[in-house]
């Protein structure tokens, strides 16, 4: 069936440092792409997407390309801050409106 | 405002019992969806329904029930054959994919469910 598969975290990192969240997934079709994330004690929220094979989303400096032949959305980000810190999604959606999860990533940012 | 409003927030029940948690949203989506989220295991799907009085199974419907006979409305019922039901859920909305919606999903705030 279809998947997404994330980097297990805790990722720790420090401030200004370059993140990267590795996310794949195994789907039926051509899935649309999206990382959300979910800050403390706060819901989830839409980060960024993706539709079709190519497409780069792009939000608050973070950036995904939706790779096709690699079947990824690798979330990155080139300079972490301590507000960054936070839970991360990687989910896909697919033509009949089925929307999967990841298990998430959490994100420590050291100041 | 608009929005997804869950009910109730926290809820206790004694194994045995079926219990049937709400979600009302005015947002005129016609997608909504439950799921479960566990320590270490993410969202995950339970059901969802693109259209009134339609729904299908997601990853783990078993032990679950819904109905969608109003377009604002989408309970789900945990019944006594859900083995594990201790967990916290999430009812969420989406818009279509297509020309100016992005397809996200608009979460309530959840209600956890606690089997004594």
């Amino acid at each position: 069936g279809d998947s997404v598969t994330q980097m297990e975290g805790p990722v720790t990192l420090s401030e200004e440092a370059f993140l990267t969240i590795n996310c794949t997934y195994t789907a039926t079709g051509y899935p649309s792409l999206f990382w959300y994330v979910q800050y403390p004690g706060e819901g989830l929220q839409l980060l960024l997407k993706a539709t079709k094979a190519d497409d780069k989303g792009s939000n608050k400096g973070f950036e995904a390309t939706y790779r096709k032949e690699t079947t990824s959305f690798h979330l990155e980000k080139g300079s972490v801050q301590v507000s960054d810190s936070a839970v991360y999604f990687c989910a896909l959606r697919r033509r009949d409106d089925k929307i999967i999860f990841g298990k998430g990533t959490r994100l420590h940012i050291l100041p | 405002d608009g929005g997804i409003t869950q009910s109730p927030k926290y809820l206790f029940r004694k194994e045995g019992q079926n219990v049937t948690l709400s979600c009302e949203q005015n947002l005129n989506h016609d997608a909504m969806y439950w799921y479960r989220q566990d320590p270490g295991q993410g969202l995950r799907l339970i059901y969802y329904s693109q259209i009134v009085n339609d729904f299908q199974k997601g990853d783990i419907a078993e032990g679950y029930s819904v109905s969608r006979e109003k377009k604002e409305s989408f309970p789900l019922t945990v019944t006594s054959a859900q083995k594990n039901p201790t967990a916290f859920y999430l009812c969420a909305s989406s818009t279509p994919m297509g020309g100016s919606n992005t397809g996200e999903l608009f979460f309530g705030e959840g209600s956890r469910l606690t089997v004594l």
